[in-house]
């Protein structure tokens, strides 16, 4: 059982330049976040989605675009990419209803430097 | 994380008890957590509570919730080498996705 499953885990970019961020999830969850962490800030939510073909934003979604064609897979896109887009990324799940409410279930992070 | 506090840093001895400590905002969360971050990984959920208990034990960890003052701890007894992490509170806000708002994380360093 794999769980939640992050690709790539490790990525340098130029400013400028676009890419996408692979979160594959094998526990049938519905819930699926973006999260990145950044030292001294925790975590802060990028984009989130309660479904397959449904997406929000969260608390800092400037810059980044999402997708969630199908229910195991939710994708995070960095169109142009910044200096401030250097950090960690995280991507959960969670099912819809569980005795073990709220639990969020994590990939092992995707470290981005954007020079 | 700006709603949920936490001190960055706390360094215990091997063998004694280590408190970590929280501070959150929204009154109408329903549910606290604890996960923890090892080096080079994801966040694991160690504990949580329901926002209507005061006090929640699990063998070496207890978690404390007072209401009144919005502060949540956690107290490891008997810290080990392992348990070198840090330690992230979160608290569950209202609504049907469940949102959690993380803290900025305590880094626990257990010296022997």
């Amino acid at each position: 059982n794999a769980g939640v499953t992050q690709t790539p885990k490790f990525r340098v970019l130029k400013t400028g330049q676009s890419m996408t961020l692979l979160c594959a999830q094998d526990m049938n969850h519905e819930y699926m976040y973006w999260y990145r962490q950044d030292p001294g800030m925790g975590l802060r939510l990028i984009h989130y989605s309660v479904g397959e073909g449904t997406t929000a934003k969260g608390e800092v979604p400037d810059g980044y675009n999402v997708s969630r064609l199908k229910k195991q897979n939710f994708l995070l896109g960095l169109e142009s990419a910044a200096p401030s887009q250097t950090s960690v990324y995280f991507c959960a799940s969670r099912i819809n209803f569980s005795n073990r409410a709220g639990e969020l279930f994590f990939g092992e992070g995707s470290r981005l430097t954007v020079l | 994380g700006e709603d949920v506090e936490q001190s960055l840093f706390l360094s215990v001895r091997e063998g004694d008890s280590s408190v970590i400590n929280c501070t959150y905002t929204d009154s109408s969360s329903t549910y606290l957590y604890w996960y923890k971050q090892e080096p080079g990984a994801g966040l694991q959920l160690l504990t949580y509570i329901f926002s209507n208990m005061d006090m929640k034990q699990d063998q070496r960890l207890t978690v404390l919730l007072n209401k009144k003052d919005k502060h949540l701890s956690l107290r490891i007894a008997d810290t080990q080498t392992g348990d070198s992490a840090i330690y992230f509170c979160a608290e569950s806000r209202s609504g049907g996705y469940n949102k959690l708002i993380f803290g900025a994380g305590t880094r626990l360093a257990v010296h022997p």
